[in-house]
């Protein structure tokens, strides 16, 4: 089966410019995470959908970011305007879950290959 | 939030046995231990998952003491494409708890010819 795309692999844009990142997640999987890691940081925890509504935005840094997943397939991630401190990897992950059953493998996350973020 | 702790880096030589030991101290009732491992330019790539004892698959094994504060993922045999980052993740995936998913640092494993 095809994995979790992502596009583009890599952005490089001006301060205060806007970027749409893209995700496609893996056919069937109901549940789509975005995640990112800023330069010398760890992989935090954005967003997750369930199908289009969201779940849990938690993570989300500050009202510049926006994602959304019209009809609970692909989901988008903009940034706008981008600000020097939003560099970083963003990564796209998406699970099949299987809400309330407790066994060992069946929630687990299928990666994208991130989209690398530059702000100048 | 349970948070894990792993050594930064670890080194070995094609063939050798790895194990990786991972601390979660507060780790809760519901919580998984995963294990994902991650190449430059890529993302995480699911190994293995257990709750408690021993679970084995075709990559790795992941041994977890009955007290479930840490746990040790164990590469059999490693070669140079094994060379990546590996996290230990603590969570309840499967009440929504993917925001409290804390991949900390991970460790650097450089395997050797």
């Amino acid at each position: 089966e095809a994995g979790v795309t992502q596009f583009p692999s890599h952005s490089v844009i001006e301060k205060g410019q806007t970027v749409t990142l893209r995700c496609d997640p893996i056919s069937g999987h109901d549940n789509l995470y975005w995640y990112r890691r800023v330069m010398g940081k760890e992989i935090k925890f954005l967003l997750h959908f369930v199908k289009e509504s969201k779940q849990d935005e938690s993570g989300m840094p500050n009202n510049r970011f926006l994602a959304e997943r019209t009809g609970g397939t692909y989901s988008t991630l903009k940034v706008q305007p981008a600000e020097l401190e939003d560099s970083g990897v963003y990564f796209c992950a998406s699970s099949q879950g299987r809400d309330g059953r407790r066994e060992s493998g069946a929630n687990v996350l299928t990666f994208g290959a991130g989209s690398r973020l530059t702000v100048l | 939030l349970a948070k894990t702790t792993q050594p930064i880096s670890m080194d070995s030589y094609e063939g050798q046995e790895v194990n990786i030991t991972c601390s979660h101290n507060n780790i809760a009732t519901n919580d998984y231990i995963t294990w994902y491992q991650q190449f430059p330019s890529q993302g995480p790539r699911f190994i293995i998952q257990g709750y408690k004892t021993k679970v084995t698959n075709e990559v790795a094994s992941l041994f977890i003491p009955a007290d479930r504060k840490s746990s040790t993922l164990s590469l059999p045999r490693v070669s140079l494409s094994d060379t990546a980052v590996y996290y230990c993740l603590v969570g309840d995936m499967f009440s929504g708890g993917y925001n409290k998913l804390i991949f900390g640092a991970g460790t650097r494993l450089a395997v050797h010819p």
